[in-house]
């Protein structure tokens, strides 16, 4: 059974101050690995896919990795509108199940 | 283009009714599937349309159903409902043809149930 797991589960910076989050998971074979960022009351915001191990991608000041067992977030001198909660998800290969698994999110704060 | 479309964003109803929330996809795409979220969670997998057809499921019971329609716009229905089934329901859309088929989904705005 595909699992993800998400950490830490709440983090609260100082704007300015870079941080990790961090996304392990198990998959019968990995598609993909998918970054969301979701706001209150809203629909998940796709932010990167991720294919194989030592892929890369960034978005302003977000920046995902991915190595065989996990994938981190780096956020670079965050501000307060980089906060939201930060959903990872997997895809398994086709030819097996499609839908995404989800982990719980880690809930960034940003403070002024 | 409009993005992944739902309604309505926010619906309450009683035990034991019946609910039907909508979704129509992003401009070329033609896969749609439903998530359930609760609070404080990740959305959970409830089922995936594609050319009409319920391709894959979760695990989730008989009384959630859908939809697909040629358009490929999709329905959820979910019957005899329970206090549990209270949570934000998402649609995702994405392709199933091309190099990168399906491996980029995209989601709605939500539809926040709550059953009293």
């Amino acid at each position: 059974e595909d699992q993800v797991t998400q950490s830490p589960e709440a983090l609260r910076l100082q704007e300015g101050e870079s941080s990790s989050l961090n996304c392990s998971y198990t998959v019968s074979g990995l598609r993909g690995l998918f970054w969301y960022r979701q706001d209150p009351g809203k629909g998940p915001e796709f932010l990167f896919t991720l294919y194989s191990a030592g892929e890369e991608k960034e978005k302003e000041r977000l920046k995902a990795t991915l190595t065989k067992k996990e994938s981190f977030l780096h956020i670079t001198a965050p501000k307060p509108e980089d906060s939201a909660t930060y959903l990872c998800a997997v895809q398994p290969r086709p030819g097996s199940a499609r839908q995404l698994t989800f982990g719980s999110g880690t809930q960034l704060t940003v403070l002024p | 283009d409009a993005g992944v479309t739902q309604s309505p964003t926010h619906l309450i109803k009683t035990r034991g009714q019946q609910v039907t929330l909508r979704c129509s996809p992003k401009s070329g795409h033609d896969t749609v599937s439903w998530y359930q979220q609760a609070l404080g969670q990740g959305p959970q997998f409830i089922f995936q349309y594609y050319e009409e057809e319920e391709r894959q499921r979760g695990n989730f019971p008989d009384r959630f159903s859908g939809h697909q329609f040629p358009n490929y716009s999709s329905e959820l229905n979910v019957n005899a409902l329970l206090l549990g089934d209270s949570a934000l329901y998402l649609c995702a859309s994405s392709s199933d043809r091309g190099v990168r088929m399906n491996t980029e989904a995209f989601f709605g705005q939500g539809t926040r149930l709550t059953v009293v």
